[in-house]
Order: structure tokens, then C-alpha cells, then sequence
């Protein structure tokens, strides 16, 4: 049972690249969600998904985009990459929406220079 | 909305010493809080959550946390500390999204340092 896995773990971009990220559960989750990570400030939500075929807007949306075209994959989606997305990138699946269920991939790092 | 704030950057203990980590929250009706642990290049796990009930709430690895309504707080404990507790800990309160269903609202996370 692999949970959430996140590709690649590591990425250096230099500035006005695109790439995507890639995230797949295999727990049949129907929430899955992208959040970045920056120091000292927490979590904050990029984009989710409550099954497939429906995305929404988080709190920081600006300059990516996701699908979700089936129920497994959550792709990520960086277009012109700047440096101020230079962070650490969690996925997480749940099944409902309780918060205790969140399955968290072990990250991206990515770097924009 | 809702929010957590974590008023610790960072907390040091001893080990075999009890380790408090504190979170307060701000919430529109009753909270459901939790708190998830991440160690180094690892992603969030979840820890133990307090949704109703008793305000003493265990969770794993030995860690328990405290709900006090009057104090609005949610603090993480343990009773004695191990080297191996050292991690970054995050509280979190559940959140309406804005198109139906919850989504965690995360604290800025306490690194803690459990030393020998």
C-alpha cells in the first residue's frame, strides 16, 4: 500500500520554466489536496479536489493549476515559474473531509532560480 | 474563518523531562483540532484530533493533548520526552471550503528539540 506519492522529490527550475508536479494515491481518497510549504509560516492550501473532475481554488492559487481526471492522480501544474514558488509542495489525499484521515506525500522541493 | 496560531518557534526539553506545545485556536462554533508531526523530509502525520467529548485526548506515540474551552487552547503533551520526539509540530483546525467539504487550517509548526 503505497499511500500518496509524490514525483520528483527534488527539482531546480530557472526562472519562466514550467514543469508539473505529480501526485497519486492508491486509497480510492476521493479529497485530495496541494499545499506548499514555507518557513515559518505553516501550510498554506494551493488547490483541492473532492472527487474527480472537480477542482477549486485554495488560498494561494496564483501561478498553478491541477486536474483531476481520474480519482487517483492530482497533477500540479507550475507555468513560468517564478522565485517566490520556490518551496516545499505537499499533496494529501482523504477520504472524507474530517481532517484526522489526511495522507501526506513525503514532498517536492522545488527551487526557482 | 478559522485559524490556530502557534506562539513557539521553537521548544527545548530534556529528555526523560515532560514537553509542552502549545496552540491556541479561533473558530465560529465548536472546533475540531488536531495535531500532525513531521520529521525531516518526511510528509505530516497525524498525531490524535479532539472533535467532542473528553477534553483529555491520547494519541500516538504517547502524546496527549488538552482542550480548554475557556482558554481556547489545544496544547500537545507528553510525560517524558525522547530524543527521538525532536520534529516539527504542527496544529490545525478544520475549515469550510468555500465549494462544500473541510479542509485543514494549519498553524505555523513548533520545532522541537529534545536533547540528551
Amino acid at each position: 500500500n503505497a499511500g500518496v506519492t509524490q514525483t520528483p522529490k527534488f527539482r531546480i527550475l530557472k526562472i519562466g520554466q514550467s514543469m508539473t508536479l505529480q501526485c497519486a494515491q492508491d486509497m480510492n481518497h476521493n479529497y485530495m489536496y496541494w499545499y506548499r510549504q514555507d518557513p515559518g509560516m505553516g501550510l498554506k492550501l494551493i488547490y483541492y479536489s473532492v472527487g474527480a473532475g472537480i477542482t477549486d481554488k485554495g488560498e494561494v492559487p496564483n501561478g498553478y493549476n491541477v486536474s483531476r481526471s481520474t480519482t487517483e492522480d492530482f497533477p500540479l501544474r507550475l507555468e513560468l515559474a517564478a522565485p517566490s514558488q520556490t518551496s516545499v509542495y505537499f499533496c494529501a489525499s482523504s477520504r472524507g473531509g474530517d481532517g484526522s484521515g489526511y495522507t501526506f506525500g513525503s514532498g517536492t522541493r522545488l527551487t526557482v532560480v | 474563518a478559522q485559524s490556530v496560531a502557534q506562539p513557539e518557534d521553537q521548544v527545548n526539553v530534556a529528555e526523560g523531562n515532560p514537553l509542552t506545545v502549545k496552540c491556541t485556536y479561533s473558530v465560529s462554533g465548536n472546533p475540531y483540532l488536531f495535531w500532525y508531526v513531521q520529521y525531516p523530509n518526511r510528509g505530516l502525520q497525524f498525531l490524535l484530533k479532539y472533535i467532542t467529548g473528553d477534553n483529555l485526548v491520547k494519541g500516538s506515540y504517547g502524546f496527549e493533548a488538552e482542550f480548554n474551552k475557556s482558554q481556547t487552547s489545544f496544547h500537545l503533551k507528553k510525560p517524558s520526552a525522547l530524543v527521538s520526539d525532536s520534529a516539527l509540530y504542527f496544529c490545525a483546525v478544520r475549515d469550510q471550503l468555500k465549494g462544500g467539504g473541510n479542509k485543514l487550517t494549519f498553524g505555523t509548526g513548533t520545532q522541537l528539540k529534545v536533547e540528551l
